[in-house]
């Protein structure tokens, strides 16, 4: 079976703040790691993909296989941050397990 | 607009109905996935197609079914509605069979059985 598990269902920080969304994962085999952001009202997008080891709009994540966990990190939290956010994996026949979503809130 | 296309944006409709729900891909994609997003269970993987056939399945209850057609485009069917259905339905799509460059996700269509 596949999991992702995001243990914060809400995190807020100050801008200019470091910011680390958790997400841990358990899977038998080599998983495909996602980060997804819902904004306020709208649909979900892409945030980014472990395999293409990209920073978008400032964040990162880095798979730990060791740990089984794909942190979402970003050293400064600006205010336009606050979203939704899902970790997703895509394992077995292409099938997305996501997260419960982490609320980020960035406060000015 | 070449991203995906879900319509109704918004339904209501009473219990015991039956109701669909329309999905166009993204312009090139092959697969299509459904979700469900309730509030207290978050995004629930349904179904998935690959270029008209089922793929993989998921928590999809027996009172719900889906097809995608020869265009690509999908429908969710959903009868029988209960309130507990009232939900946001997410369809997504990808380029191959797997997740691979990720989803491209629609707006969504609220559902709300009264």
């Amino acid at each position: 079976a596949q999991r992702v598990t995001q243990p914060e269902k809400l995190l807020s920080v100050f801008k200019g703040a470091p910011v680390e969304l958790k997400c841990n994962y358990s899977y038998s085999g080599s998983p495909e790691l996602f980060w997804y952001v819902q904004y306020s009202r709208q649909r979900l997008q892409l945030l980014l993909r472990h395999i293409s080891r990209e920073s978008i709009k400032g964040f990162t994540a880095d798979l730990n296989k060791g740990e089984t966990s794909f942190h979402l990190k970003k050293p400064f939290a600006q205010e336009e941050d606050s979203a939704m956010y899902y970790c997703a994996l895509s394992g077995w026949a292409g099938k997305s397990t996501f997260g419960d979503g982490t609320t980020l809130t960035v406060k000015p | 607009d070449s991203g995906v296309t879900q319509t109704p944006k918004h339904l209501i409709t009473a219990t015991g109905q039956r109701v669909t729900l329309r999905c166009s891909p993204r312009s090139g994609d092959l697969s299509v996935y459904w979700y469900q997003q309730s509030l207290d269970q978050g995004l629930q993987f349904l179904i998935q197609y690959y270029n008209g056939e089922e793929r993989a399945k998921g928590n999809i209850l027996e009172r719900f079914s889906a097809q995608q057609f020869p265009d690509l485009h999908s429908e969710l069917n959903l009868s029988s509605l209960e309130l507990g259905d009232s939900a946001l339905y997410f369809c997504a799509s990808s380029a191959f069979r797997g997740a691979g460059d990720g989803y491209t996700f629609g707006s969504g269509t609220r559902l709300t059985v009264v």
